[in-house]
């Protein structure tokens, strides 16, 4: 079975500190994605980072950063110099590169950034 | 960057009624178009995947009669909740795979439609 684990439902972070939201994941597959998906008030979705299962190099934007273990079906995000946007649901997903494309998603992890 | 219209963004109807959701691609074609129904604090859980000019696959346990799917063209893909009842109250998102060659990444999603029936 394909699952995606956060394990921490809710986290809470200093504005400018840095907060690392944890993953992991089970499949089967060699090739897939792995993707940090952020859903603020707002509701609306939107990708933080992605991951190529291929790639050993961790992926990185600006602030967010990746911890990719592959052997050990790992998958946390970073976030650097906590901003008050950055308060949000953060879900972790994961998607093999056939199999319809479906994303797997995680429980969430809300994250609230105080000033 | 790609964009996906989700109209409407709330409505509250009839227990009883029909209600249809719209999700449009803007400036790329959709061939795939996926839908998911969200409860407050919970993850995001699909109902069904939908292909243009096929029929919706739906995921176990998702009644196919009560939500129907209808993709039509590569950029529009509807929802319809077929005599909704108050257990129906949701929060719905539709999110975009776009055709081969035009960036298969992160799909895009729409922003949501909260349905309400009383």
């Amino acid at each position: 079975a394909q699952t995606v684990t956060q394990s921490q439902p809710e986290m809470s972070v200093q504005e400018a500190e840095t907060v690392t939201l944890s993953c992991t994941y089970d499949t089967s597959e060699s090739n897939y994605y792995l993707f940090w998906y952020k859903q603020p008030p707002s509701r609306q979705m939107i990708l933080v980072i992605r991951q190529e299962a291929y790639k050993q190099q961790n992926a990185t934007e600006n602030r967010f950063s990746v911890n990719f273990q592959k052997a050990a079906k790992s998958f946390s995000l970073k976030i650097s110099d906590s901003q008050l946007g950055d308060t949000a649901m953060y879900f972790c997903a994961l998607r093999h590169y056939n199999q319809g494309g479906k994303l797997i998603f995680g429980q969430g992890t809300e994250l609230s950034v105080k000033p | 960057g790609a964009v996906v219209s989700q109209h409407p963004s709330w409505v509250i109807c009839k227990s009883g009624t029909s209600v249809k959701i719209e999700c449009r691609s803007l400036d790329f074609q959709a061939t795939t178009m996926f839908w998911y129904r969200q409860f407050p604090k919970q993850s995001l859980m699909l109902m069904a995947t939908s292909n243009e000019g096929s029929k919706a696959t739906y995921e176990q346990g998702v009644e196919k009669d009560k939500f129907l799917i209808n993709h039509a063209s590569l950029t529009l893909s509807t929802l319809t909740v077929t005599s909704a009842h108050p257990e129906d109250s949701s929060f719905y998102i539709c999110s975009a795979r776009p055709g081969q060659g035009a960036g298969d990444y992160g799909y895009t999603f729409g922003s949501g439609t909260r349905l309400t029936v009383v």
